[in-house]
């Protein structure tokens, strides 16, 4: 048990234009769902934290105008980049967690969505 | 401010065995995860300590020391597919992750 999916796995995308990711827990309701953004040979950056139902909380420096993330059911998070820009490439990771779940309350990771802005 | 400091980069040889260390400062602490990440993918989850000691699981064993803020991975048999970057990560007094930057662990045959 504990799966996480994330839709697409990856996107290429012209300038401008807006990329929704949604991530799902397959097995188990995720009350709390994290969005990370990791750059090439760089760690995990954790961009926000959405509880289910609640809006998110955004980390110091990440636009919530930019970043839309909607946590609407205990199974999906959606993470949308708006007016994406070549900047804005990099592989985004959510992951979930839920209560009791595991053995460590740890976070499931999704196999990660690697957007290309043109 | 927090804090999680762990090698850029490690080079070890298949069959040996490595240890990678992780140091931490944290707003409070509630535990302290190690977390394997191939290159593309996303992270797996190896370990978990809360308390001060050794914790083994199979070929990979990982120590903590809470009075000393330090932590070590360590792996055992190396195998060609042990080669990835390895992730230390501290749950703050809110139960948010601090990572850090990751250690790349090279295998050479």
């Amino acid at each position: 048990g504990a799966v996480v999916s994330q839709h697409p796995s990856w996107v290429i995308c012209k300038s401008g234009t807006s990329v929704k990711i949604e991530c799902r827990s397959l097995d188990f309701q995720a009350t709390t769902m994290f969005w990370y953004r990791q750059f090439p040979k760089q760690s995990l950056m954790l961009m926000a934290t959405s509880n289910e139902g609640s809006k998110a909380t955004y980390e110091q420096g990440v636009e919530k105008d930019k970043f839309l993330i909607n946590h609407a059911s205990l199974t999906l998070s959606t993470l949308t980049v708006t007016s994406a820009h070549p900047e804005d490439s990099s592989f985004y990771i959510c992951s979930a967690r839920e209560v009791g779940r595991g053995d460590y309350n740890e976070q499931f990771f999704g196999p990660g969505t690697r957007l290309t802005v043109l | 401010g927090q804090n999680i400091d762990q090698p850029t980069e490690m080079t070890a040889t298949e069959g040996a065995i490595v240890q990678i260390n992780c140091t931490y400062q944290t707003s409070g602490f509630n535990g302290l995860f190690w977390y394997q990440q191939h290159a593309g993918e996303a992270p797996t989850f190896l370990s978990y300590n809360v308390l001060d000691g050794l914790e083994e699981k199979g070929r990979f064993s990982s120590f903590l020391s809470r009075s000393k803020g330090y932590s070590y991975l360590l792996l055992k048999e190396l195998q060609m597919k042990d080669s990835a970057s390895y992730l230390c990560a501290v749950a703050d007094s809110n139960y948010q992750l601090i990572w850090g930057a990751g250690t790349k662990l090279i295998i050479k045959p």
